[in-house]
């Protein structure tokens, strides 16, 4: 089992409100994504870093932001949450030198906004 | 436009029996393809992964096909189980990007009934 890790893994907050999802890796990977996926649809990359200090925005436009301070931490903010937020979040880390990019998901946020 | 279509997109079968799932891809260049198994409110964990040179992988009660011809996968799962009721999700990776991006299917609903 990977050891990626989420938290929280449910939300449930009100419009306006600032948020911050958590994702921790401890297998020292140097590629980490965040994901958005909506019930019965693909996965959908808003979010990556090839390091430390290295994030870029993903196929899907997203309001959201990150960081990449620590090789091991990669948190998503939304500075202020609106209904159309609510999605499930799934985090994922891979190896720079992985021939296959092969990627290890975490359990995933389910936030709602109301 | 680089793509990955699933069918059936949803299935019921009785525990103990056999089903076979479907692919079709359009990406290119291609550099390999995996299937996932992503339970409900979990992240999805990595069931095969093969290559171009790769038309058939086994794990335990799963089996992955691949026709890089054809552009096609299948996976097989036999003497099904309860616990095999999740969503099983095709991902291909193309070898065109420092990235190598994955593209991602929007999965198969396999419900097995007892």
């Amino acid at each position: 089992e990977a050891d990626i890790y989420q938290t929280p893994r449910y939300l449930v907050i009100g419009t306006g409100k600032k948020i911050t999802l958590e994702c921790s890796q401890t297998m020292g990977h140097d590629k980490m994504y965040w994901y958005q996926q909506d019930p019965g649809m693909e996965l959908h990359l808003i979010h990556y870093s090839y390091g430390v200090n290295s994030t870029e925005k993903g196929d899907l436009s997203s309001e959201s932001t990150v960081s990449r301070i620590r090789t091991e931490h990669f948190p998503l903010t939304l500075e202020s949450a609106r209904p159309s937020h609510t999605s499930q979040y799934l985090c994922a880390s891979s190896e720079a030198r992985s021939s296959y990019n092969e990627q290890f998901f975490g359990p995933g946020t389910r936030l709602t906004v109301l | 436009k680089n793509q990955v279509e699933q069918s059936p997109q949803s299935l019921i079968i009785l525990e103990g029996k056999n089903c076979t799932l479907q692919c079709n891809y359009t990406v290119s260049p291609f550099s390999n393809l995996r299937w996932y198994k992503q339970d409900t409110g979990r992240g999805p964990v990595s069931l095969t992964i093969m290559t171009f040179s790769e038309n058939t992988k086994s794990n335990g009660r799963y089996t992955a096909t691949l026709d890089a011809d054809t552009k096609q996968s299948s996976l097989h799962i036999t003497a099904s189980q309860l616990s095999d009721s999740a969503s099983y999700i095709c991902v291909v990776s193309d070898r065109g990007s420092t990235l190598g991006r994955l593209y991602f299917g929007r999965g198969t609903q396999l419900t097995v009934w007892p």
